[in-house]
């Protein structure tokens, strides 16, 4: 079946420290990938996404690259904030077929100022 | 630019109630996605629809139905509501097609008492 591992939280940083939070995947067929970021009291909201192995998705300073021959797509940013402070979900769909999405169980990240 | 819409935001019911909850999708997105968000854990599909008709369906109870209508918002209805059934419901959008990313509405919090 399809599945998403994350690394297991709550991570806990201080500002300005760099940041890493591990995704692997199982899937049946080729997935695109996500990271959904979900702020307290808010809903989900895309990051960044790649469709391809070898792509790198990034926004508002976090990456991610797609990694086929690790299946994973660890999530990085070099310099955290307090406004950073979330729940962030790795996240696959299958191009063929459904559309729907199949999260990781979430990392909650704490930034200390 | 406009946005899922959800409604209501907050709802308690009591056991064995029923509960609507509605979702207005992007303007021109034809398809739409529902997820159940348990406390502490990730979002897990519902049920999707395209262009009215049900296109895929994940671990929705048997108590529960959905439905999309022509103007493309769509409704889950949950009868006999349990306990276990308080949870945050997301609603996504998106136009039809692997390269097009969903979009999620706040969500509605059901707390069943």
């Amino acid at each position: 079946g399809n599945s998403v591992t994350q690394m297991e939280g709550p991570v806990t940083l201080s500002e300005e420290a760099f940041l890493t939070i591990n995704c692997t995947y199982t899937a049946t067929g080729y997935p695109s990938l996500f990271w959904y970021v979900q702020y307290p009291g808010e809903g989900l909201q895309l990051l960044l996404k790649a469709t391809k192995a070898d792509d790198k998705g990034s926004n508002k300073g976090f990456e991610a690259t797609y990694r086929k021959e690790t299946t994973s797509f660890h999530l990085e940013k070099g310099s955290v904030q307090v406004s950073d402070s979330a729940v962030y979900f790795c996240a696959l769909r299958i191009i063929q077929g459904a559309q729907k999405l199949v999260f990781g169980q979430g990392t909650r990240l704490t930034i200390n100022p | 630019a406009a946005g899922v819409i959800q409604s209501p935001r907050h709802l308690i019911k009591e056991k064995r109630e029923t509960a609507t909850l509605k979702c207005y999708p992007i303007p021109r997105h034809d398809t739409v996605y529902w997820y159940q968000q348990g406390p502490g854990q990730d979002p897990q599909f519902l049920i999707s629809f395209y262009e009215k008709m049900q296109s895929d369906k994940g671990s929705i109870p048997d108590r529960f139905s959905a439905q999309q209508f022509s103007d493309y918002h769509s409704e889950l209805n949950m009868s006999s509501l349990e306990l276990g059934d308080s949870a945050l419901y997301f609603c996504a959008s998106s136009l039809q097609g692997a390269n097009y990313e969903q979009y999620f509405g706040p969500g509605t919090r059901l707390t069943v008492t």
